[in-house]
This record gives C-alpha cells, structure tokens and sequence, in this order.
C-alpha cells in the first residue's frame, strides 16, 4: 500500500529563517511526486510536480528536491504570506495510479 | 470566472436532508474528482470521472451520490448523512483522460456540517 509521510507536523519560522519540510513515500513505483500549498478553508494551490530522483524545481523561495524515497521543499528566507500547510502526494505506477496525500506540513513564519 | 469553482461554500444541513454540492471547471479539462478533507486526515479520493464515465469509487457509501453531466460540471448528491461526514468536500480536475498522471488542480471547497 502506498504511504506518504510529512515532517514535521507543524513548523514556526521568523521571517528570513530557511528550513526544508520532509515527505518520505513508499510506492511500487514512481509515476511522480506533486506538491501544493493550502491556505486555510481554500482548496489546495498546485506548486511542483517532480517525476525522477535527481530532478528540482523552483519557484520563487520554494525549491523542491526529488530522491528515491523522500522529497524535500526548501523555504529560503521566508515570508508571513508563506504561511500554508504544505501537502506532498505521490502517485504509483503500481496501482491504479491513485493520488495518495500526505497529512502536511503546517507552517507559519512570523515577523 | 477561471480555474475551478464550487457552491455553496458553505453548507449546513440536517441527516434527514437532501442537497447536493456542484463544482464547475473552466480549464477544458477532460477528468474531475471529489475529495473528502477532514481535520487532521490525508485527502481521501472519493471519485473519479474521465470524458463523463465513472472511472473509480473508492468505497464510498451509497448516501454519496455523483453525477457529471458533460466533462465542465459535476455533482455530489447528498442524502440521509451522519454527523461523521462533515468535512471540507473538493473537487478537481486534470487535463488528460488518463486519469491521475496530469496534475489536478481544486476548487476552493465546500465546508459541510452535519448536525
């Protein structure tokens, strides 16, 4: 069964401190890792999608990371309007190729 | 209007009632979904239809009824809920008919609450 774990839980940044959120999966095989940010009671915002290991994206202070087993979403010098949970799902090329959602990453950045 | 919308954003209703949830995409996309949303749960995929044709029911319970009439709107018909199913409701949608291997972009929700 396909599993996608997100950490930490919850994460507090002042403004400008960098950190990365962690998503470990586990699937058959990999068909890609996707990425959104969700603000809250709106629908989650597509950021990233990643296909292979080796492979990075950026857009503005977000840069995702792809290996074989996890994928990390670097935050460099962040801002309040950061603030989201961050949500990784993968898809399986195993399977019926469901989207399988981790729970996020609940970040706030303070000033 | 762009993107993917839903109404009502909000909803409130007893378990005796009937209502049903809309979502309509403006993207030309070809597949959409719903998805249950609740506190501290991953996304649950509750179902998937490609060019109009249910492709996936992920063992949903029968009070949950879809309907999607053409490829820009679909439909969730409620009935006789449990105070259990009270949670943010999305739909999305993706471009192509192989459905999961596009991204899938979501409308902003529809908070229900079951009393």
């Amino acid at each position: 069964e396909d599993q996608v774990t997100q950490s930490p839980e919850a994460l507090r940044l002042q403004e400008g401190e960098s950190s990365s959120l962690n998503c470990s999966y586990t699937v058959s095989g990999l068909r890609g890792l996707f990425w959104y940010r969700q603000d809250p009671g709106k629908g989650p915002e597509f950021l990233f999608t990643l296909y292979s290991a080796g492979e990075e994206k950026e857009k503005e202070r977000l840069k995702a990371t792809l290996t074989k087993k996890e994928s990390f979403l670097h935050i460099t010098a962040p801002k309040p309007e950061d603030s989201a949970t961050y949500l990784c799902a993968v898809v399986d090329t195993g399977t019926a190729s469901k989207l399988t959602f981790g729970t996020g990453t609940r970040l706030q950045v303070t000033l | 209007e762009t993107g993917v919308t839903q109404t009502p954003r909000h909803l409130v209703m007893g378990m005796t009632n009937k209502k049903s949830l809309k979502c309509e995409q403006h993207l030309g996309h070809n597949a959409m979904y719903w998805y249950k949303q609740s506190a501290k749960k991953p996304l649950e995929l509750m179902f998937v239809y490609s060019l109009e044709e249910r492709v996936e029911n992920n063992s949903v319970p029968s009070r949950f009824s879809p309907e999607c009439p053409n490829s820009s709107h679909l439909f969730l018909h409620l009935h006789t809920l449990q105070p259990e199913d009270s949670a943010l409701y999305l739909c999305a949608s993706s471009r192509g008919t192989g459905v999961h291997t596009d991204t899938q972009y979501f409308g902003p929700g529809t908070r229900l609450t079951v009393l």
